[in-house]
């Protein structure tokens, strides 16, 4: 079945570290990959896509390229701020039936100022 | 606020107990969804809409869940006979599916209802 594994957390940087949250993927088919991001206090909310291999998705300085070689969705950011400080969750949909999400496990970033 | 809505936040009831969420998705959105998120898990998907008809059931949705959405608007989820393992955050996400099932992938979620059975 299809799946999402993400590195487990939490994770705590320095304000300006460069950021890198691991997340590979088991699926069928040719999956869309998400990243969501959960602040405290609020709902989840997409941060960023990629529909197909090689895609690169980008927000709020936040990137992940879709590498199908590596089944991989690799969030990184070059420089975190404290208001980055949320729980981050990668997500698959492989448009069958449903526009249904499987999410890996998530993980909780803290950026210490 | 034009987001998607769900009520009550949290819910603390007793074991054997009823207890009905209810969501309110982005007044546009034809799809909606139930998920359920345990601590430091992922959310996983529980059921979906198209407007009033419910399409799909993931079999962690047992005999004692029933979802509706009546008028295709909002939604509720009931768990009849509530189970301490019922404890969980109840998510729910809306989107617009086009013609052809055209649409970004984008899910909306709301807050959550978060259960407790004691």
């Amino acid at each position: 079945g299809n799946s999402v594994t993400q590195m487990e957390g939490p994770v705590t940087l320095s304000e300006e570290a460069f950021l890198t949250i691991n997340c590979t993927y088991t699926a069928t088919g040719y999956p869309s990959l998400f990243w969501y991001v959960q602040y405290p206090g609020e709902g989840l909310q997409l941060l960023l896509k990629a529909t197909k291999a090689d895609d690169k998705g980008s927000n709020k300085g936040f990137e992940a390229t879709y590498r199908k070689e590596t089944t991989s969705f690799h969030l990184e950011k070059g420089s975190v701020q404290v208001s980055d400080s949320a729980v981050y969750f990668c997500a698959l949909s492989t448009y069958q039936g449903a526009q249904k999400l499987v999410f890996g496990q998530g993980t909780r970033l803290t950026i210490n100022p | 606020d034009t987001g998607v809505s769900q009520n009550p936040r949290h819910k603390i009831t007793k074991r054997g107990q009823n207890v009905t969420f209810r969501c309110d998705p982005i007044s546009e959105h034809n799809r909606l969804y139930w998920y359920r998120q345990t601590l430091g898990q992922g959310p996983e998907f529980l059921t979906y809409f198209q407007n009033e008809a419910q399409l799909e059931k993931s079999r962690l949705l047992s005999d004692r869940f029933s979802a509706e959405r009546p008028k295709g608007s909002f939604s509720t989820l009931e768990i009849q006979r509530t189970e301490q393992g019922d404890s969980a955050m109840y998510l729910c996400a809306s989107s617009l599916v086009g013609a052809g099932g055209s649409n970004t992938g984008e899910l909306f979620f709301g807050e959550g209802s978060r259960l407790t059975v004691l």
